[in-house]
């Protein structure tokens, strides 16, 4: 039962560009959502999270869209750096012991 | 500055022996979860702790697996009579007490890498 989809399990993009990770829910009771980063042998990382009253949080190059009608998000990065090349998992919850998580986008930033 | 600590960061067992995982939160933290992630799939919830009670186990295997977080002490996830299947890196994750717990983004351990041979 996947209810947070990440359809893209890869993504490459150029130094400087934009990169944009999609994902996709199912559970209309979610209503915080949270993108975490991670590097091999690491744990995710807190990136940048929204709430279901916003359709748009930003934090330095970072920006996270909502779009509620069509259980929809996205992570765009701008300007893509190297070190941003990482495993990126969206994630969504309507409790703490209900956040789910996608399978991850792998990221890779290319000089 | 003592992130949530995990060890071992690897552990290898044998068909049939157990599996011992242990999370120290955040300081400050008292809320732990474990999480369980397999090859090419997202990180699947397990287990939710506060100090010396189970909040939410509903996404713990009904048999062999068991989790505990006790007064003092690490908390640990506990798989007896390991199966190949449990190979997965596990995740620890802590919050703090306060504030509503859903908006408060887990910190992540490092995770413990189970192999069964």
């Amino acid at each position: 039962d996947q209810q947070v989809k990440q359809n893209s399990p890869s993504l490459s993009v150029q130094e400087g560009r934009i990169s944009i990770l999609n994902c996709d829910y199912t559970n209309s009771m979610f209503d915080y959502f949270l993108w975490y980063k991670k590097y091999p042998a690491e744990g995710p990382t807190f990136l940048i999270s929204i709430s279901s009253i916003k359709d748009k949080n930003e934090d330095g190059r970072f920006t996270v869209f909502l779009n509620k009608s069509a259980k929809h998000l996205s992570l765009h990065i701008v300007p893509s750096q190297p070190g941003d090349s990482a495993v990126y998992f969206c994630a969504a919850s309507a409790s703490v012991n209900d956040m789910r998580f996608g399978a991850g986008t792998r990221l890779t930033v290319k000089p | 500055n003592a992130g949530v600590m995990q060890n071992p960061r690897h552990l290898v067992r044998r068909r049939g022996q157990e599996a011992r995982l242990r999370c120290s939160p955040m300081k400050g933290h008292s809320h732990v979860y474990w999480y369980r992630q397999l090859p090419e799939e997202g990180l699947k919830f397990m287990v939710y702790l506060q100090k010396e009670n189970i909040i939410d186990e509903s996404g713990m295997p009904k048999e062999r697996f068991s989790a505990e977080f006790p007064k003092e002490g690490p908390s640990i996830l506990r798989i007896q009579q390991v199966v190949r299947g449990d190979s997965a890196a596990y995740f620890c994750a802590s919050s703090p007490s306060t504030g509503l717990p859903y908006n408060s983004p887990l910190h992540f351990g490092n995770g413990t890498r189970l192999t069964v041979t």
